[in-house]
This record gives structure tokens, C-alpha cells and sequence, in this order.
């Protein structure tokens, strides 16, 4: 079945590093959605991707997709206390399903 | 602002108990997905609906497993027959319809004692 991969599983940077998570699918996706979640919370949507090679920015975090529609990117620059949280990728596919990677934990020491 | 709602945010239950979650969608939106997230894990797709129709169902679902969307608009989770391995937590989420942004409930925690 259909399977979307996350690198890295976790990440710690010290506060003003930069951050990036990829996000690879088995399969190509109608689009992407980014998520972020908090401990304790739930999936909070950030962003979503349609068109191939699309890159969006919200402030200091920047999002592609890839031209294949099977891969993307959050980069986050200057890292923030408050960016702490696990970021999920999640492709939906052709029928509807969203189909999640198994994100990726930030930590930032201050 | 009426976001997903879900009921109950947490539940303790015996083994082998049932338990029932409900959830209801953002307002007019037709598609209505339910996943399961244990710690440390991304959210797992279990079944979603577009109106009244459950259009499919994870292998993850077993037969303890039922959900129903009666007239589209809320819907049900029922886990019969309890085991501490469904201990997780139960995310409701829904869409206006397919390729638009999912928004997420809160979630419902589940613990099997």
C-alpha cells in the first residue's frame, strides 16, 4: 500500500539553527499537507501543496513539493523556542486518503 | 468558530468494555476521517466518510471496530470488547471535499485498564 516517509525521526538544534524535515511518498499525491503538533495536542494544519514544484512561505518556514509530486521539504530558519513540536507530513492520494509519515520531533535549546 | 468537535476528550475503560467516541465535522463539510495515534507515531488512517458512506477501512479496523455517519453529519467510533492495545488516542478530522485542507478534533485519549 500506499507509504510516506519522514527523515529524520528527530532533530535537536540549538535556538537560531535552521530545521529541515523531508517527506518522501511510495506513490505520486494529488497534494501534500504539513502539521504540527504540540505534546499532549493534536495535528494542527500548517500548509498544503498542490501544483508540482510549488514552494510556499509562512515567515520563517518554507515548504515545497516536489515536480514528481512524491516528495517535500519544511525548512524552518532561525530556529525558535516556539517551533518545538513533531511536524507530519501527510500525502493525499488519488481516492481521498491522507496518509501520514511518522514525523519529525524538533527540540530547541534555548 | 465551530472546529471539529470531539466527546469524550478521555476515557478510561475496563478491559473489555465498549466504548463509543463521537465526532462532529466542521459544518457542511462532507468528508468526515477517523485515525488512531499512539505515542510517538503519526496519525494511522482507520475509515473515512464522504456524506453517509463510508468509503473505506483500513485493515487496522477490526471487527471490534464500527463506525457509522448515520446522516452525515456526526459520526460514531464504537471499539467493542476492549483490549489495552487500543489504548491510543482517536482522531476525528473532516474536509469540504477531497484535495481541501483536513482539519483535526482535539482527539479522544483511550486508556484500557
Amino acid at each position: 500500500g500506499q507509504q510516506v516517509m519522514q527523515i529524520p525521526q528527530y532533530q535537536h538544534v540549538q535556538e537560531g539553527e535552521d530545521f529541515t524535515t523531508y517527506c518522501n511518498s511510495s506513490t505520486t499525491l494529488s497534494n501534500i499537507q504539513w502539521y504540527k503538533q504540540r505534546p499532549g495536542g493534536h495535528p494542527v494544519f500548517l500548509i498544503q501543496l498542490v501544483k508540482s514544484g510549488e514552494v510556499k512561505k509562512q515567515k520563517r518556514l518554507t515548504f515545497q513539493f516536489g515536480e514528481a509530486k512524491k516528495n517535500s521539504s519544511l525548512h524552518i530558519t532561525a530556529t525558535q523556542t516556539t517551533d518545538v513540536g513533531t511536524y507530519f507530513c501527510a500525502g493525499l492520494n488519488q481516492g481521498g486518503k491522507l496518509i501520514f509519515g511518522q514525523g519529525t520531533e524538533l527540540s530547541v535549546k534555548p | 468558530d465551530t472546529g471539529v468537535s470531539q466527546d469524550p476528550r478521555h476515557k478510561i475503560t475496563k478491559r473489555g468494555q465498549n466504548v463509543t467516541f463521537r465526532c462532529d465535522p466542521i459544518s457542511e463539510h462532507n468528508r468526515l476521517y477517523w485515525y488512531r495515534q499512539t505515542l510517538g507515531q503519526g496519525p494511522e488512517f482507520l475509515t473515512y466518510f464522504q456524506n453517509e458512506a463510508q468509503l473505506e477501512k483500513s485493515r487496522l479496523l477490526s471487527d471490534r471496530f464500527s463506525a457509522e455517519r448515520p446522516k452525515g453529519s456526526f459520526s460514531t467510533l464504537e471499539i467493542q470488547r476492549t483490549e489495552q492495545g487500543d489504548s491510543a488516542m482517536y482522531l476525528c478530522a473532516s474536509s469540504s471535499f477531497s484535495g481541501n485542507t483536513i482539519y483535526f478534533g482535539e482527539g479522544s485519549w483511550l486508556t484500557v485498564v
